[in-house]
């Protein structure tokens, strides 16, 4: 299986500071990788796909970086919105696996 | 829009099964895979099978092999996950997930609401 970790598994930041939050793999996945957002009580929404590109209504202050076996997540400009837990998941092989998520808090 | 919409929560005693159904709408049921993945308490999540809902074909992960069974109803555009042999280790929000494509389509597109499930004595 392809082991996929993530780090911090929390922080805290206030409104308008970027953040990054990195993923690394265990073997390369190529640009195989999605970023998700957890709120608490709610269904994941994927944010970004292959690495680097942006869901459709996804606001652009998100956005993705790497591949192969480091891949990161930004948030250039942190908004109150954006209170959660962001997780990783990789879909380089068929056994799908995922990070163990980040929580962000706004101070 | 895209909507998945499953079965409420269950309380289960161990050693039974669980069924979770999930309804689609707003868009062609049979073009994309469905996938099942859950989440246990203070755990990350983990991926269980996905079904070709065209084919019926389907994918366990080995973790769960031979205790999950997942199926399709094209006329009703549902789909359901059931696990059987529940323990109190399975207790945990179950979801079903939309791919972006039909067939070998990994890419988790589309949540479900998921739905909790407890199994407890």
């Amino acid at each position: 299986d392809i082991q996929m970790t993530q780090s911090p598994s929390t922080l805290s930041a206030s409104v308008g500071d970027r953040v990054t939050i990195t993923c690394r793999a265990s073997q390369s996945i190529g640009s195989w990788l999605a970023w998700h957002q957890q709120k608490p009580g709610k269904a994941p929404n994927l944010l970004i796909y292959k690495a680097s590109n942006l869901k459709s209504g996804v606001p652009s202050r998100f956005s993705g970086s790497g591949s192969g076996t480091e891949f990161t997540l930004t948030i250039s400009s942190l908004q109150p919105d954006d209170s959660a837990t962001y997780f990783c998941q990789q879909y380089g092989s068929d056994l799908l696996t995922f990070g163990g998520g980040t929580k962000v808090e706004i101070k | 829009q895209v909507q998945l919409v499953q079965s409420g929560a269950e309380v289960k005693k161990p050693g039974a099964s669980v069924k979770v159904s999930c309804k689609a709408s707003g868009y062609t049921f049979t073009s994309y895979t469905m996938h099942w993945v859950r989440q246990a308490p203070g755990q990350r999540f983990e991926w269980m099978g996905r079904i070709n809902t065209g084919n019926g074909n389907t994918k366990y992960s080995e973790k769960f092999q031979g205790r999950v069974t997942i199926t399709r109803d094209t006329s009703a555009s549902t789909a359901y996950m059931e696990l059987s042999s529940l323990t109190s280790e399975d207790t945990a929000a179950y979801y079903c997930v939309r791919s972006d494509c039909g067939g070998d389509c990994y890419l988790l597109w589309h949540w479900g609401q998921g739905t909790l499930v407890t199994v407890s004595a």
